[in-house]
This record gives structure tokens, C-alpha cells and sequence, in this order.
């Protein structure tokens, strides 16, 4: 078992307000780091999935940058929006196997 | 695309009985499946792995005569819990590497979330 950790557990924003959160996994054997949102009732949409250390990567307000040589990956929402509320997975991939390694995510709550 | 089907998306059933959740993979052939459960507060857990013909390979500490995983064509993977009971209750959920994917991107299903009582 892959030790991921997200931070925080949940957050709660007002409507507009910027926020991130982290994602830290083991540093060694890196293949490919994920992060996905989840809303309930639905399937994992798949945000991102990054590859090189330094990699920066953007899909409209929301950006990820990953580090694999200190093991942790950011990921950014601009201007938080209602329809950002859901649960945001990261999942790590090592060099050793295929299945993805999942932190327990981070709630995001965002209020108008 | 790539969109797998996952049913039922709840199910409550008495101790002692079996279940059977299915994973569809609707417009493209799934040669791997791979089962997650995801118990309250924790995160999602690789049980199994699915491959279509042959027998599934299952992670350290789960039990393969009570999840009983079963791949018999390209488009389908079922998972049964055997024997439930009440400490089965969990979220399960399915997921399948998309076709043509070389950094190992993947599909999910929608998961089912089984009671047993």
C-alpha cells in the first residue's frame, strides 16, 4: 500500500474566493500522479493526469503543478464557483504496477 | 467516450445472502477491470483486478471466495459478494484503463453502495 495523503479534508469557500489544495505521495519509483473530481452519485472525472516533475497543467479555473522529486502535487481553483462543490481526488501511480493509489480526498464545499 | 456502466447504484440485503454488481464498458472493450471499495472516512482501496479469460488477481487480505470476480467477455465484469455480511457494507466501484491511453488514464463506473443488514 502507497501511503497518499490529501490536505485538507474539506474546505468550505464563499463564491468567488481562490483555493487549493495538496496531494503528497511517495517520491520514489514515480510514474504518474492523477487527480480526479468527484461528484456524488457520479463517476471520477478525470481532471488530470501529470507525468513530469515541474509539469504545470490547466483546464479552465483549474490548474495542478506536480513535484516528483519532494512527492506533492498542488491543485488550484480560480474563483470558486457552486458547481465546483464535489470531492477532488489525487491517485498516485508507481513504477512497479498499473492501479492507481488513492488518497482520501478533499471535500470542497463552495457557497454563493 | 469510454463510459462504463455500473449497476445497481444502491442495494441493501439481508446477512447470509449474495449480490451481484456489474460493470458494463459501453463503447469500448475493456480488457482489464479493476475493483475498488471505499469504507467511510477512508479512501478507495484496489481489491481485485479483472482481466477478460482469465482469473482475476486479488490484493493482499481480500478474499477471493467471497468476492467472486468474473470477466467472461470484453464489455462486461461482474463482482459478486458472497455470503454478505454486515461488515461487507461498503462503496464499491469499478474502473477500466481507457483505450488508447499511455499515462494509464481511466474510466470509472458510477459505484454501487451496498447494506447488508
Amino acid at each position: 500500500i502507497l501511503n497518499v495523503e490529501q490536505s485538507p479534508q474539506s474546505l468550505h469557500v464563499q463564491e468567488g474566493d481562490s483555493t487549493n489544495f495538496t496531494c503528497s505521495f511517495p517520491s520514489s519509483n514515480f510514474y504518474a500522479l492523477h487527480w480526479y473530481r468527484w461528484e456524488t452519485a457520479k463517476s471520477p472525472e478525470a481532471l488530470f493526469v501529470m507525468t513530469l516533475n515541474g509539469d504545470e497543467k490547466k483546464k479552465g479555473r483549474i490548474s495542478a503543478t506536480l513535484n516528483t522529486k519532494e512527492g506533492y502535487s498542488y491543485l488550484y481553483i480560480k474563483g470558486s464557483q457552486p458547481e465546483d462543490s464535489a470531492t477532488y481526488l489525487c491517485a498516485f501511480i508507481n513504477n512497479s504496477g498499473y492501479a492507481l493509489n488513492f488518497g482520501k480526498g478533499t471535500s470542497l464545499l463552495v457557497t454563493p | 467516450g469510454a463510459v462504463v456502466s455500473q449497476h445497481p447504484s444502491w442495494v441493501i440485503c439481508k446477512s447470509g445472502t449474495s449480490v451481484k454488481i456489474e460493470c458494463r464498458s459501453l463503447d469500448f472493450q475493456a480488457t482489464t477491470m479493476f475493483w475498488y471499495r471505499q469504507f467511510p472516512k477512508q479512501s478507495l482501496m484496489l481489491m481485485a483486478t479483472s482481466n477478460e479469460g482469465s482469473k482475476a488477481t486479488y490484493e493482499q487480505g481480500v478474499e477471493k471466495d467471497k468476492f467472486l470476480i468474473n470477466h467472461a467477455s470484453l464489455t462486461l465484469s461482474t463482482l459478486t459478494v458472497t455470503s454478505a455480511h454486515p461488515e461487507d457494507s461498503s462503496f464499491y466501484i469499478c474502473s477500466a484503463p481507457k483505450p488508447g491511453s499511455n499515462n494509464y488514464g481511466y474510466t470509472f463506473g458510477s459505484g454501487t453502495r451496498l447494506t447488508v443488514v
